[in-house]
């Protein structure tokens, strides 16, 4: 049974270029959302796709965009990058079930995005 | 963004020592997460709690549900190498997606 999948595990990226990171979820599941982590942070949540729909969003800008396929893989776009965008972006996946369970996030192994 | 206090921050122990640490809120949670996360790799989930004063165990880990439900509490009883790494709680509010989380417990293991 597969886990959460990331691609790729490490990217490097010049200040102004756009990226696309993606995420494949565990088994099963049909939410995905992603996180950026900051070295010795905890992770800041970017937003949450159920049914192909973002649905709910944090406080990051507009260059952030998303998407989720009918397949509930997903990707995370970002434009116009800027130094501070260098982190670990780690996808979580989660199955909505109606139930408490619903917000139990299993996490992939990240995309470690250097921007010089 | 925001950020639940976790404590403490790192944490040096000898083998076989109980460790504890806790999270804490200024708004109230209706779900708390504890998650430990290795060099390289994403978060692990360990605990998840519901219910204001729940308790939960994982094999030596045991998770508290704080009674305001603005704190959790995580103990990890006779520590053993491969408890290493960083330990972080994560809550959820009502009508809420998100997890928000702490900055992070780093637990060393003293030679």
């Amino acid at each position: 049974d597969a886990g959460v999948t990331q691609s790729p595990t490490h990217l490097i990226k010049t200040r102004g270029q756009q990226v696309t990171l993606r995420c494949s979820p565990k088994s099963g599941h049909d939410t995905v959302s992603w996180y950026q982590q900051a070295l010795g942070q905890g992770p800041q949540f970017i937003f949450q796709y159920y049914e192909e729909e973002e649905r709910q969003r944090g406080n990051f800008p507009d260059r952030f965009s998303g998407h989720q396929f009918p397949n509930y893989s997903s990707e995370l776009n970002v434009n116009a990058l800027l130094l501070g965008d260098s982190a670990l972006y780690l996808c979580a996946s989660s199955s909505f079930t109606g139930t408490p369970s619903s917000y139990e996030q299993y996490f992939g192994p990240g995309t470690r995005l250097t921007v010089t | 963004g925001q950020q639940l206090n976790q404590s403490p921050q790192s944490m040096f122990i000898q083998e076989g020592e109980d460790v504890s640490m806790n999270c804490t809120s200024s708004s109230i949670f209706n779900t708390w997460l504890w998650y430990k996360q290795e060099p390289g790799e994403g978060p692990v989930l360990l605990i998840a709690l519901y219910k204001a004063g729940e308790l939960t165990s994982n094999g030596r880990l045991t998770a508290q549900f704080g009674i305001t439900r603005k704190d959790s509490f995580l103990n990890i009883s006779a520590s053993i190498p491969s408890d290493v790494g960083i330990y972080f709680c994560a809550g959820r509010a009502d009508s809420n997606y998100q997890l928000i989380w702490g900055a992070g417990t780093k637990l060393i293991i003293k030679p």
